[in-house]
């Protein structure tokens, strides 16, 4: 079964730094895609950025980018200049390539931007 | 193009009653996936139809069942409710393999008391 742990429940960091949000997984599967989800106060789920576990380039959307580190099971978030949007609980997910499309997510980090 | 919606925005029943929640997918998307997030916990798969067919399930008990229709719409049951089946119901969409995860609706969230 596969696993994602976020070990950071909660961050601060003020506006305009970068910051590092952690996350591993467990799998056997050789083949899955990685993701990172933003859900602010208004509880809608957004998508922020996607790997794709057999692309050795990590993932980059504008401010935000991905460290995958595949061998090590390691996919972690960085968000650089951070904006007072940027305030939201962060998930961490896993999704294998083939079968059904569950989605796994971890518990997730609330990251609080402060001004 | 409209998003993910869903229907009810808000909810609150008794505890030993029946819900039924909502979900329209993105037009032209035939894959509907449900989740339940529990406060303060990461969203957990309940079920997936693809062309009208059940794809996948979660560990979820017999109390929860899904459909989706021809026009590729969808339904969460949730029978005999329990206190612990309060929690935002998300739906997601999808076309392909390549946008899975990338369509949630803003959730129904379910109080039961």
């Amino acid at each position: 079964a596969q696993t994602v742990t976020q070990s950071q429940p909660e961050m601060s960091v003020q506006e305009a730094e970068t910051v590092t949000l952690s996350c591993t997984y467990d799998t056997s599967e050789s083949n899955y895609y990685l993701f990172w989800y933003k859900q602010p106060p208004s509880r809608q789920m957004i998508l922020v950025i996607r790997q794709e576990a057999y692309k050795q380039q990590n993932a980059t959307e504008n401010r935000f980018s991905v460290n995958f580190q595949k061998a090590a099971k390691s996919f972690s978030l960085k968000i650089s200049d951070s904006q007072l949007g940027d305030t939201a609980m962060y998930f961490c997910a896993f999704m294998k390539q083939g079968g059904d499309d569950k989605i796994i997510f971890g518990k997730g980090t609330r990251l609080h931007i402060l001004p | 193009d409209a998003g993910v919606t869903q229907s009810p925005t808000h909810l609150i029943k008794t505890r030993g009653q029946q819900v039924t929640l909502r979900c329209s997918p993105i037009s032209g998307h035939k894959s509907v996936s449900w989740y339940q997030q529990v406060l303060g916990q990461g969203p957990q798969f309940i079920f997936q139809y693809y062309e009208k067919e059940e794809r996948g399930r979660g560990n979820f008990p017999d109390r929860f069942s899904a459909r989706q229709f021809p026009n590729y719409s969808s339904e969460l049951n949730v029978n005999a409710l329990l206190l612990g089946d309060s929690a935002l119901y998300l739906c997601a969409s999808s076309l392909a393999k390549w946008d899975i995860g990338q369509y949630f609706g803003p959730g129904t969230r379910l109080t039961v008391t």
